[in-house]
């Protein structure tokens, strides 16, 4: 089974630029994460979709990130304009819709503001 | 608070030592989940339970959902095991809560 694919791996910017992530979950899975990691911390949810609707994106900075998934399988997130603090790991991930899920994460967008 | 608490934040150990991870929760849970993350690298999933135990080589898992907690334990460590350990819980509404991580060194 292919994993959860994510690019790029790497990206660097400066302040007031924008950026786009791509994920691409696993086949199946409806439930799309996008995470944001700060080195040191835990990830912490910026959007959840069930399909190609939004679940929660209570922890979005809607100013400034916008996420969608068209057609309910790839998922885009954009950062415009980035700021310093936006630097981290975008971390997408994918579960199956309901019970007691695996989570499964694809190996990380990391971002670096300057 | 967070709804997931870890500790310790950060473990060293000796090569071989017997290791244990805690993990507390305060929200309702379908499941619990540990999982590993390596420096620079992505997050896998070791373990995803919601009751009693669960063993994979040298990694076993403990859950006491009337007390919350969980513990991961490794046995005979070794250098390869350093890494950042992440507990999570999901709850019915498939949300993912998070724990800071514990950062596990194990030296030679």
């Amino acid at each position: 089974e292919a994993g959860v694919a994510q690019s790029p791996r790497y990206k660097i910017i400066e302040k007031r630029q924008s950026v786009a992530f791509w994920c691409n979950p696993i086949s199946g899975h409806a439930t799309l994460y996008w995470y944001q990691q700060i080195l040191g911390q835990g990830p912490k949810l910026l959007i959840q979709f069930q399909n190609n609707g939004v679940v929660d994106d209570s922890q979005l900075p809607k100013d400034r990130f916008s996420a969608e998934r068209l057609k309910g399988v790839d998922s885009t997130l954009k950062i415009q304009p980035a700021k310093l603090e936006d630097s981290a790991v975008y971390l997408c991930a994918s579960s199956t819709p309901s019970g007691a899920n695996v989570l499964t994460f694809g190996a990380g967008s990391r971002l670096t503001v300057l | 608070k967070n709804e997931v608490e870890q500790s310790p934040q950060n473990l060293t150990a000796q090569e071989g030592e017997f290791i244990t991870i805690n993990c507390s929760y305060s929200v309702g849970i379908s499941a619990l989940h540990w999982l590993q993350q390596h420096p620079g690298g992505g997050i896998v999933s070791l373990f995803m339970l919601s009751s009693g135990k669960k063993k994979h080589g040298r990694l076993i898992a403990t859950i006491n959902i009337q007390e919350k907690h969980s513990s991961l334990h490794i046995t005979a460590s070794h250098p390869r095991d350093s890494a950042v350990y992440i507990c999570a819980v999901t709850n019915t509404g498939n949300q993912f809560y998070f724990g800071t991580g514990t950062s596990l060194t194990v030296i030679p």
